[in-house]
């Protein structure tokens, strides 16, 4: 049983540019959720998927998206970057179902914004 | 937003005592979710709470789900060296979103 991988491991952008972070789910899981930790803070909800549909989302704007697709992998995408956004972007994973709120979470994706 | 505070907000113990910590809502929550976060990594899930009054251990780490469902509260015995790093609780809201506390930093003093 292979855990949540997430890629890359760190990535810089500057200001004004667009990402793409990935993430692999847990195998068994057909949930997927993304976080934003910034330094010495708990880790924020961002949205989360389930059938490839947005299934729930947090305070954050819509330049903010995601996709996921039928193998249950996701990506979180983040257009016209500021300098705010860099932080520690978690993906974590999940199944629908009585402990469907036990998420599974990836190492994270360190972004800086310059 | 939902708000989850955590208290201490920073703990340095002893090798060998006992830790305790709390997490507490300004709402009820039907989940409780204790997480533990090494540096440069992603939260490990600790223990899982589903029931009011539920007492849950796993090994030297006690957890209970408040009567109230507005807090939670997670016990470690006889710490040791590797229990240090940040803690979490969190837990899901109605409208499918999940609430991370402020976390409890702790070390663990040799």
């Amino acid at each position: 049983e292979t855990g949540v991988t997430q890629s890359p491991t760190h990535l810089i952008k500057t200001r004004g540019q667009q990402v793409t972070l990935r993430c692999s789910s847990q195998s068994g899981h057909n949930t997927v959720s993304w976080y934003q930790q910034a330094l010495g803070q708990g880790p924020q909800f961002i949205f989360q998927y389930y059938r490839e549909e947005e299934n729930g989302r947090g305070n954050f704007p819509p330049r903010f998206s995601g996709l996921q697709f039928p193998n249950y992998s996701s990506e979180l995408n983040v257009n016209a970057l500021e300098l705010d956004d860099s932080a520690l972007y978690l993906c974590a994973s999940s199944s629908r179902g009585l402990a469907g709120n036990e998420q599974f979470f990836g190492p994270g994706t360190r972004l800086t914004v310059l | 937003g939902q708000q989850l505070n955590q208290s201490p907000q920073s703990m340095f113990i002893q090798e060998g005592e006992d830790v305790s910590m709390n997490c507490t809502s300004s709402s009820i929550f039907n989940t409780w979710l204790w997480y533990k976060q090494d540096p440069g990594e992603g939260p490990v899930l600790l223990i899982a709470l589903y029931k009011a009054g539920e007492l849950t251990s796993n090994g030297r780490l006690t957890a209970q789900f408040g009567i109230t469902r507005k807090d939670s509260f997670l016990n470690i015995s006889a710490s040791i060296p590797s229990d240090v790093g940040i803690y979490f609780c969190a837990g899901p809201s109605s409208g499918n979103q999940f609430y991370f506390g402020t976390g409890t930093s702790l070390t663990v003093i040799p």
